[in-house]
């Protein structure tokens, strides 16, 4: 069965750098595009990112551009998010999930991990 | 605010027949399709509709979606208590190259 597994979440500083993985299990990870999405706490869910599934494109939240970087390594089925000069707003569960397809701008996410927590506090 | 609008709370009684609206513009759900998502308290979100109107497997018939023009609903017939929980739209946005997500409707079984 389809299994995504984040980590690497914990506490941050307010501009350190920090690098989420997601490692998925169960399905052939180069046929479908990999998002990231968050949640504040009582909040909302945020999409953050997107990359397709042979990694030729990617978009961004609003909230992140120019900041987050997505990436992928489909020999090693490894999702990431390269989080750089994070803001205590950064501060949220980070999901990763499977998309239904292998681009990103139509199917959505269907299959979720069960997420990492990010703090960003001095 | 979000880009997709859903009334924040919705709530009915067991057996009820409950619908919740999500509401966008050209640039997304007026022109892909919409998902919507179910997140009970303390879990991940689970797909529960995609393409409108279809269902992955496992998610029972009791859920249906709907589309009309730039809106969007999800249907939930024979209520029961487990289906007490937040549920989100989502679709592509052509104008921000990206996805948009409902702000949520906290659905309560009276």
């Amino acid at each position: 069965q389809v299994q995504l597994v984040e980590s690497g979440g914990g506490v941050v500083q307010p501009g350190r750098s920090l690098r989420l993985s997601c490692a998925a299990s169960g399905f052939t990870f180069s046929n479908f595009a990999m998002h990231w999405v968050r949640q504040v706490s009582g909040k909302g869910l945020e999409w953050v990112a997107v990359m397709w599934h042979d990694g030729s494109n990617e978009y961004y939240g609003d909230s992140v551009k120019g900041r987050f970087t997505i990436s992928r390594d489909n020999s090693k089925n490894m999702l990431y998010l390269q989080m750089n000069s994070p803001r205590v707003e950064d501060t949220a569960i980070y999901y990763c999930a499977r998309d239904i397809a292998a681009a990103g701008n139509g199917g959505g996410a269907e299959f979720w991990g069960q997420g990492t927590l990010v703090t960003v506090s001095s | 605010q979000s880009v997709l609008t859903q009334p924040p709370s919705a709530s009915g009684t067991p057996g009820q027949r409950v619908t919740i609206s999500c509401s966008g513009s050209g640039s997304n759900i007026g022109d892909t399709s919409v998902n919507w998502y179910q997140q009970l308290p303390a879990t991940a979100p689970k797909l529960l509709i995609y393409s409108n109107n279809e269902r992955p497997s496992g998610v029972p018939d009791r859920f249906s979606g709907s589309k009309s023009g730039t809106s969007a609903s999800l249907a939930i017939s024979g209520l029961q208590s487990e289906d007490e929980a937040d549920y989100y739209c989502a679709a592509w946005d052509h104008s921000l190259a990206g996805w948009v997500f409902g702000g949520g409707t906290k659905l309560t079984v009276l």
